[in-house]
C-alpha cells in the first residue's frame, strides 16, 4: 500500500493564478479531508469528504473548492492563489467506522504564492 | 477562537528523562482526543488516543492522560529518546469525525 500521496511536493504560484492539489489513497478510505499548517496555527481543516460525491466546509474554505467523484481521490482546487494561502497543505483519510477517528496523512505540499 | 491549545512551543528534555507535553481544551463535547507526531517534511503520524470517558490510555513509552474536569490532557513519554525528537500536535474529535489541532510543541531530547 501506498498510503496517502500527495502531488506536487512543491510549488510556486503567482497571485491570481489557479491549481490542483493532488490527494490519493489506497486503503478505501471513506473519509478524506485537506488541512493547512501555519507557523503559530497548528492544522486547519480545510475541506472534508465522508465519501464519493460528498464533500463539507471546514474551519478555513475560503478560496478553495473540492470535489470527489471517487473514493480514491480528493483534489484541492485554488482558483485565484492569493500570498495569505502560502503553507503546508496536507491531506488526510481515514475509514469511516474507526472509534476514535485516527487518520492517516500524506507528506504534504508546500504551497509559496508571490 | 482556539478550542485547543498547547501553551508551550518548546520543551526541551535529557535522554532518559520523562518528557510531558500538555494541551488544553474548551469544548466539552470531544469524543476523542488524539496525539501526533510530526518530522520535518513528512506528514503528521498517529501516535496514542484516549475516548473522553477514560482517563488514561498507555501504548509501551507513551502515555495519555485525561482530567475532564480541568479540560487537560497531556502526553507522557518514558523514558525519552533522541528518536522522539519531533512536533508533537494534540488533537480532539468532534462528532462526524472533524480533527480539531492545537498548535503544536516541538520536543528535543538531548542524549
Amino acid at each position: 500500500n501506498a498510503g496517502v500521496t500527495q502531488t506536487p511536493k512543491f510549488q510556486v504560484l503567482k497571485t491570481g493564478q489557479s491549481m490542483t492539489l493532488q490527494c490519493a489513497q489506497d486503503m478505501n478510505h471513506e473519509y478524506m479531508s485537506w488541512y493547512r499548517q501555519d507557523p503559530g496555527m497548528g492544522l486547519r481543516l480545510i475541506h472534508y469528504s465522508v465519501g464519493a460525491g460528498i464533500t463539507d466546509q471546514g474551519e478555513v474554505p475560503n478560496g478553495y473548492n473540492v470535489s470527489r467523484s471517487t473514493t480514491e481521490d480528493f483534489p484541492l482546487r485554488l482558483l485565484s492563489a492569493a500570498p495569505s494561502q502560502t503553507s503546508v497543505y496536507f491531506c488526510a483519510s481515514r475509514r469511516w467506522d474507526r472509534p476514535y477517528n485516527e487518520q492517516f496523512f500524506g507528506p504534504g505540499t508546500r504551497l509559496t504564492v508571490l | 477562537d482556539q478550542q485547543v491549545k498547547q501553551n508551550s512551543p518548546s520543551l526541551s528534555v535529557q535522554e532518559g528523562r520523562i518528557s510531558i507535553l500538555n494541551c488544553d481544551y474548551t469544548n466539552s463535547m470531544f469524543d476523542y482526543f488524539l496525539w501526533y507526531k510530526k518530522y520535518p517534511a513528512e506528514g503528521p503520524t498517529f501516535l496514542i488516543s484516549i475516548s473522553s470517558i477514560k482517563d488514561k490510555n498507555e501504548d509501551g513509552r507513551f502515555t495519555v492522560f485525561l482530567n475532564k474536569s480541568a479540560k487537560h490532557l497531556s502526553l507522557h513519554i518514558v523514558p525519552s529518546q533522541p528518536g522522539d525528537s519531533a512536533v508533537y500536535f494534540c488533537a480532539a474529535s468532534v462528532e462526524g469525525g472533524k480533527l480539531i489541532f492545537g498548535q503544536g510543541t516541538e520536543l528535543s531530547v538531548k542524549p
